[in-house]
């Protein structure tokens, strides 16, 4: 069965970085895209970027594309999500997430990753 | 805030019928698919409806969802107390060349 599973929480502190990982299994993952999403406590959903497994392509939403670096290591189905200059807003639970190229239908969700962002 | 608008709260008694609505524009809805996700505390939220009135296998056809111009609606008919959670719409948006979601509506049965 398809599962993604992702690192677990973290605690940083303001300037500095996190990286969370979600390795996916049960489906060939270079046929997908993985996406993240954050969602900070009490808020919505917020879509982070997204990166194509199978031929590297990324693309990042505005707010963040200074800051968060996407990468995938395909011998290891492994998506990684890195976000840094950390402010105390970034403090959130991460969510990695698939679909297929083309749509943005993210049918599997990891479990999610909380990152508190302290001093 | 978010670029999609839902009312922040529904409400229903059991057996009844509820819809949540969805609002957008040219750029996300309008010219896009619309999906809905359900969340529940403290979880990873579950696509309930894809492409505007889909269901993905194993959710009950209680479920559903349909779209106008730069609106989207999720229907739940015959209320149950599990389906009290978090609805979130989402779609692409062409201007932003990113995804965007809605504010959630927390639904309480």
């Amino acid at each position: 069965q398809v599962q993604l599973v992702q690192s677990g929480a973290e605690v940083k502190k303001p300037g500095t970085s996190v990286k969370v990982s979600c390795k996916a299994s049960g489906y060939t993952f270079t046929h997908y895209v993985i996406h993240w999403v954050r969602q900070a406590p009490g808020q919505s959903l917020e879509w982070m970027g997204w990166i194509n497994a199978g031929n590297g392509d990324k693309k990042f939403s505005q707010k963040f594309q200074d800051r968060v670096t996407i990468t995938t290591d395909t011998s290891a189905s492994i998506a990684y999500m890195e976000l840094s200059s950390l402010r105390s807003e970034d403090s959130a639970v991460y969510y990695c997430s698939r679909n297929r190229p083309g749509s943005f239908e993210l049918d599997y969700w990891g479990q999610g990753t909380l990152v508190i962002v302290s001093s | 805030q978010s670029v999609l608008t839902q009312p922040p709260s529904a409400s229903g008694t059991p057996g009844q019928r509820v819809t949540i609505s969805c609002s957008g524009t040219s750029s996300n809805i309008g010219n896009n698919y619309v999906y809905w996700y359900q969340q529940f505390p403290e979880t990873a939220p579950k696509l309930l409806i894809y492409d505007n009135n889909q269901r993905p296998s194993g959710v009950p056809d209680r479920f559903s969802g349909s779209k106008s111009d730069t609106s989207a609606s999720l229907a739940i008919s015959g209320l149950r107390s599990e389906d009290e959670a978090n609805y979130y719409c989402a779609a692409w948006d062409d201007s932003l060349s990113g995804g965007v979601f809605g504010g959630g509506t927390k639904l309480t049965v």
